[in-house]
């Protein structure tokens, strides 16, 4: 039973391009979360799907950010035009239902390093 | 706004030893929930150990065993026998009835040998 997989592990841009970065969720698992790390701080809340719905998109700044959650396929964050200040870790989780007592299933993260 | 507070950027202890890992929060909430994440070098966030407010009793899950003082609004880990494989950054979460984590700033803790 596969956990929550995310790719690329790690990905380098620069300034200017777009970063995609995919999430999987864990089997049965219909509920996505996007979280970001930057460097020596804790996660903040950037979005969280549905299936084909954004439920919140509160944590994600204005520009630049999307996400999507398709009916088939990952669930995808993508940045437009990338600048040094993106460069962080992100995370995506997943739960069964929401709201849940069981917390979330995260992923290993995808390194986005902007040069 | 909810806060999540951890005071120790960085604790050590030896091997097979003690610690214990402090978090204080912020809310005006009475029902909510608290969780411990580790996160060693592999970055992979793996839950510890959860507390639901309305529970006095305090969570064990093995080695690891919380304080929660909820009055004072503390949340402290308690690791028992620490172990090498214990070395990872900690954090403390906070979360109400929805469903956003919000999160401390971290811990890393180092395990002599």
């Amino acid at each position: 039973n596969a956990g929550v997989m995310q790719n690329p592990r790690h990905l380098v841009r620069r300034r200017g391009q777009e970063a995609r970065l995919r999430c999987s969720p864990m089997k049965g698992h219909s509920h996505v979360y996007w979280y970001r790390q930057l460097p020596e701080e804790g996660l903040k809340f950037m979005v969280y799907l549905q299936k084909e719905n954004i439920i919140d998109e509160s944590g994600m700044p204005k520009e630049r950010f999307s996400a999507e959650f398709p009916k088939e396929g990952p669930s995808i964050l993508r940045i437009q035009q990338v600048v040094r200040g993106d460069s962080a870790a992100y995370f995506c989780a997943s739960s069964p239902s929401n709201p849940t007592y069981y917390g979330y299933t995260f992923g290993s993260g995808t390194r986005l390093t902007v040069v | 706004a909810q806060t999540v507070t951890q005071s120790q950027p960085e604790m050590s202890v030896q091997e097979a030893e003690t610690v214990t890992l402090s978090c204080t929060y912020d809310t005006s909430e009475s029902d909510y929930y608290l969780f411990w994440y580790k996160q060693p070098p592999s970055r992979q966030m793996i839950l510890v150990i959860r507390q639901e407010a309305y529970k006095q009793q305090n969570a064990t899950e093995n080695r690891f065993s919380v304080n929660f003082q909820k009055a004072a609004k503390s949340f402290s880990l308690k690791i028992s026998d620490s172990q090498l494989g214990d070395a990872a950054m900690y954090f403390c979460a906070y979360r109400e009835s929805n469903y956003q984590l919000i999160w401390g700033a971290g811990t890393k803790l180092i395990i002599k040998p």
